[in-house]
C-alpha cells in the first residue's frame, strides 16, 4: 500500500516552454501533497506544500509565479514549471499524506519516484 | 526552528556486518515524529522506519532498528546483516505532530556502501 507515482520520469524541454508535473496518490486519498526539488548529492529542499482544495503554501525563495501547483483532487496534484530556463533542471520528487484512517499512517509521506527534468 | 544533523557524509560496511547511521535534532516541541529514508541510486525515496516522540520503545522493522534517545535529541539508525541491496543514501527527518502542515526536516543524509 501507500503508493505514489510521478508522471513523466524524465522530460527535456527547451527553454521558454512549460513542464507539466502530475503526482498520484495509488492506493490512498491524499488533502497535503508535498513538492521537493533535490540537486545532486543533496538533500531534498521542500518547495511547497500542496492542499486538496485550496492554495499551496510555498516556501520562502520559491517564485509560485514559476512553480504553480494545483491540487484539484485527493488522489492528484500537479506542478507546472512555467517559462523553464536551464536553472530550473532539476530531479523534483513529490510525496503524499494519507488521510486518516486507512492502513498507512497519516504522519507518514509516501514519495512517488521522482521526475528529472532538463531544460536545454 | 527544528533542525536534523546527520554528521557522517559516508559510511561503509562489510557484507552481513551490523552499522549505525546517527542522527541528532533540534527542537522545543515534545511531540513530533522521527523518519529513515532510504534513497537507492534509483532516487525512489523509501520508508526505513517511523518512530513516534511519545513512544519510549524503540522502533525495529526486520533488520532495521533505532535508537531514539528522546533527552538527548538522538535517533540512530541500526542496520545489522548487512545486504548489498543496503547500499544508498540515508535520510533522517522530522516531522513536527501539530499543526496541519506536516511537512518533514531532513538531514543532509549519509551515503552508505555496502562491500561484499
Amino acid at each position: 500500500g501507500a503508493v505514489v507515482s510521478q508522471h513523466p520520469s524524465r522530460v527535456i524541454c527547451k527553454s521558454g516552454t512549460s513542464v507539466k508535473i502530475e503526482c498520484r496518490s495509488l492506493d490512498f486519498q491524499a488533502t497535503t501533497m508535498f513538492w521537493y526539488r533535490q540537486f545532486p548529492k543533496q538533500s531534498l529542499m521542500l518547495m511547497a506544500t500542496s492542499n486538496e482544495g485550496s492554495k499551496a503554501t510555498y516556501e520562502q525563495g520559491v517564485e509560485k509565479d514559476k512553480f504553480l501547483i494545483n491540487h484539484a483532487s485527493l488522489t492528484l496534484s500537479t506542478l507546472t514549471v512555467t517559462s523553464a530556463h536551464p536553472e530550473d533542471s532539476s530531479f523534483y520528487i513529490c510525496s503524499a499524506s494519507p488521510v486518516g484512517g486507512g492502513a498507512s499512517p497519516s504522519d507518514t509521506q509516501y514519495f512517488g519516484p521522482g521526475t528529472r527534468l532538463t531544460v536545454l | 526552528a527544528q533542525t536534523v544533523t546527520q554528521s557522517q557524509p559516508e559510511m561503509s560496511v562489510q557484507e552481513a556486518e551490523t552499522v549505525t547511521l546517527s542522527c541528532t535534532y533540534d527542537t522545543s516541541e515534545s511531540d513530533y515524529y522521527l523518519f529513515w529514508y532510504k534513497q537507492p541510486p534509483s532516487r525512489q525515496m523509501i520508508l526505513v522506519i517511523r518512530q513516534e516522540a511519545y513512544k519510549q520503545q524503540n522502533a525495529t522493522e526486520n533488520r532495521f532498528s533505532v535508537n531514539f534517545q528522546k533527552a538527548a535529541k538522538s535517533f540512530s539508525l541500526k542496520i545489522s546483516d548487512s545486504q548489498l541491496g543496503d547500499a544508498a543514501m540515508y535520510f533522517c527527518a522530522y516531522r513536527s505532530a501539530g499543526g496541519s502542515q506536516g511537512n518533514l526536516i531532513f538531514g543532509k543524509g549519509t551515503k552508505l556502501s555496502v562491500k561484499p
